[in-house]
């Protein structure tokens, strides 16, 4: 069985600081990992994925992960964050193997940037 | 292309009465996910269809919740009679089916059952 875990359900981030948004992950098979962001009253977009190779990934909005596997982590980075960051941000993980396309997500990291 | 298209986007209902969501997903994606998402929480798959097949169905409270998907294109979402806790925002997103595919999601049909 997989599962998602985003610690801090809520973070505050001044404009321009760096931010970190935490997840881990328990499975029993090698998986794919994804994070998602939605914006109020919108659905799910795609920030990035880790499917094999590097371990960093980089996505878009200029965010970037990476993929510890000791750790089963996959925490979320960016450098200097903007007022538009402001959203819910959740991590996801999909078994690697083709048993079935099923997504697991985490219950979301609330990301506020303050002015 | 088009995204995932959800219809209605809002939905304000009294208990005990039906409510239905469509969704349409991106031309080709033969996967179609249906998700709840309360407040606060992230999505939790309700449904998944390979085609015209319901395949995952597992978490759906199938004494009041169906779905179908006649045709593998665009697919039903059905609640009947609503409860007070069924208020939430229901999600379809698709895929193409392959195993390294990502979901692609729709905005959502938010349900408020007063």
């Amino acid at each position: 069985a997989q599962s998602v875990t985003q610690l801090d359900s809520q973070v505050p981030v001044f404009e321009e600081a760096p931010v970190e948004l935490r997840c881990n992950y328990s499975s029993s098979v090698s998986v794919y990992l994804f994070w998602y962001v939605q914006y109020p009253n919108q659905g799910l977009q795609l920030l990035l994925k880790y499917l094999s190779g590097s371990t960093l990934v980089k996505g878009i909005n200029g965010f970037e992960a990476e993929f510890n596997k000791s750790q089963t982590s996959f925490h979320l980075r960016k450098p200097s964050v903007h007022i538009s960051d402001t959203a819910e941000y959740f991590c996801a993980v999909k078994p690697s193997l083709n048993t079935g396309n099923q997504f697991y997500f985490g219950t979301g990291t609330s990301l506020t940037v303050i002015p | 292309e088009a995204g995932v298209v959800q219809s209605p986007r809002y939905k304000i209902i009294e208990k005990k009465q039906p409510v239905a969501f469509w969704c349409n997903p991106i031309s080709g994606h033969n996967t179609l996910y249906w998700y709840l998402q309360n407040l606060g929480q992230g999505p939790e798959l309700l449904i998944r269809y390979e085609n015209e097949e319901a395949v995952d169905d597992s978490q759906l409270p199938k004494d009041r919740f169906s779905a179908e998907r006649l045709k593998g294109v665009d697919s039903t979402l059905k609640i009947q009679p609503a409860e007070l806790g069924d208020s939430a925002v229901y999600l379809c997103a698709s895929s193409s089916g392959t195993s390294l595919e990502t979901q692609y999601f729709g905005p959502g049909t938010r349900l408020l059952v007063l």
